[in-house]
């Protein structure tokens, strides 16, 4: 079965300090990759997806990036952290079957506090 | 711009009865829809979904339906339970693998 792990489960970090997430997946192969955020009374905002090694999408323009360094890893970094990067931050994987979307599996999550 | 709206934050419910959740969308080449479910300081977990071929897809309590034409997604738990109580969020996905998230509505079930 397939698992998603993600690490740490809670970060408090000063602002303008480095940030590194890191989410790895089991199970499963050449899967889709998504960090999504989820700040204080907001929904989910997606931040990065990846459909392979190096590809990387952004979607909002922010100081922070994404990386896949292997199939089945991606990581979250910044390297100055803002009083606004605080909130939820979810790893998620997808994969394709049959040419047809597949469900989105979500990780435990990490709760970053930037004081 | 947000893509999906779930307009209702919060929704209140007796035990037993029916709990509504609703959500709008404006893309119309979305071609599927799902249903998250989560509690506080965890991931959400899928729920259940439906493809843009369909307008019903039913799993134990809970049913989706879509309105392609209004743009519109509903999810019906029945009968609800004081343990459904959490934020649900709607998420609706294109073949880019890209997925847009309303913003959540939260489901309190009164035993």
């Amino acid at each position: 079965s397939q698992t998603i792990h993600q690490w740490p489960a809670t970060l408090v970090q000063p602002v303008g300090s480095p940030l590194s997430l890191e989410c790895t997946v089991e199970g499963t192969s050449n899967p889709n990759l998504y960090w999504y955020r989820q700040a204080a009374g907001r929904g989910l905002q997606l931040l990065f997806y990846s459909v392979g090694i190096g590809q990387i999408s952004s979607e909002v323009p922010q100081n922070l990036s994404a990386s896949r360094p292997q199939d089945r890893q991606f990581i979250l970094s910044s390297k100055k952290l803002l009083l606004s990067d605080s909130g939820f931050y979810l790893c998620a994987w997808s994969s394709w079957r049959d040419g047809n979307t597949d469900t989105q599996y979500f990780g435990p999550g990490t709760r970053l506090t930037v004081l | 711009d947000q893509q999906v709206k779930q307009n209702s934050p919060s929704l209140s419910v007796q035990e037993g009865r029916i709990s509504i959740l609703n959500c709008d969308y404006t893309n119309s080449m979305f071609d599927y829809f799902l249903w998250y479910k989560k509690y506080p300081a965890e991931g959400p977990t899928f729920l259940i979904s439906i493809s843009s071929i369909k307008d019903k897809n039913e799993d134990g309590r809970f049913t989706v339906f879509l309105n392609k034409s209004a743009k519109h997604l509903s999810l019906h738990i029945v009968p609800s339970q004081p343990g459904d109580s959490a934020v649900y969020f709607c998420a609706a996905s294109y073949n880019f693998n890209k997925f847009y998230f309303g913003s959540g509505t939260k489901l309190n079930v009164k035993p």
